[in-house]
């Protein structure tokens, strides 16, 4: 079946550590994205990526990195640099013309706990 | 301001009644609005889109749009205990992507 395979699930990480976050797709989707959510509070976005080797910072970029050199993945880092990186981390994906589609596929989560 | 504002909630209804969930949003030129229903610790899933000004119906769901007044809302038929959950406002600008809503907790009373 089709859809968004994110890894880890679950996630816990020391002070200090960088940590990476996987996103695959298999829809066949020009663009990914990166959102946060804290508890209480609705997604943020870090990063996204319209097309293949190129992204964009979102609103909370400060912190994370991210790579998209095959169309299927966007993953995502964590670095130390993150102040608070205790949060779900969601991955989506869309077509390109998203005000068509009007739909973000999203993986189902991963979440991350800094000890 | 917020891009996208909700009341955080929680909404309570009892099962049957119709639950109304509303959301404002600041960007005059927003142009496509959607509604995602979040479980508990699970994704946000698509349940509406609206594109235009009026209503629109799906099955129990309806959502109507006022861009002169710049609010979105969403009715929910005949609520069940199976509906409580977040549900989060989502509005695309033709910007970057979606912007969301903190979300509205919804309790179906049963």
């Amino acid at each position: 079946d089709g859809g968004i395979t994110q890894s880890p699930k679950y996630l816990f990480r020391k002070e200090g550590q960088n940590v990476t976050l996987s996103c695959e797709q298999n829809l066949n989707h020009d663009a990914m994205y990166w959102y946060r959510q804290d508890p209480g509070q609705g997604l943020r976005l870090i990063y996204y990526s319209q097309i293949v080797n190129d992204f964009q910072k979102g609103d909370i970029a400060e912190g994370y990195s991210v790579s998209r050199e095959k169309k299927e993945s966007f993953p995502l880092t964590v670095t130390s640099a993150q102040k608070n990186p205790t949060a779900f981390y969601l991955c989506a994906s869309s077509m390109t013309r998203i005000r068509n589609t009007g739909e973000l596929f999203f993986g189902e989560g991963s979440r991350l706990t800094v000890l | 301001q917020k891009e996208v504002e909700q009341n955080s909630g929680p909404l309570s209804v009892p099962e049957g009644a119709i639950a109304s969930l509303n959301c404002t949003y600041s960007d005059r030129g927003s142009q496509s609005f959607f509604w995602y229903r979040q479980y508990s610790g699970k994704s946000p899933e698509l349940i509406m889109s609206i594109y235009s000004n009026g209503d629109k119906e799906d099955g129990r769901f309806t959502a109507q749009l006022n861009k002169a007044s710049q609010y979105v809302s969403l009715l929910i038929r005949d609520s069940q205990p199976s509906d409580s959950a977040t549900y989060l406002c989502a509005v695309y600008t033709g910007r970057r992507a979606l912007t969301f809503g903190s979300g509205t907790r919804l309790q179906v009373q049963p």
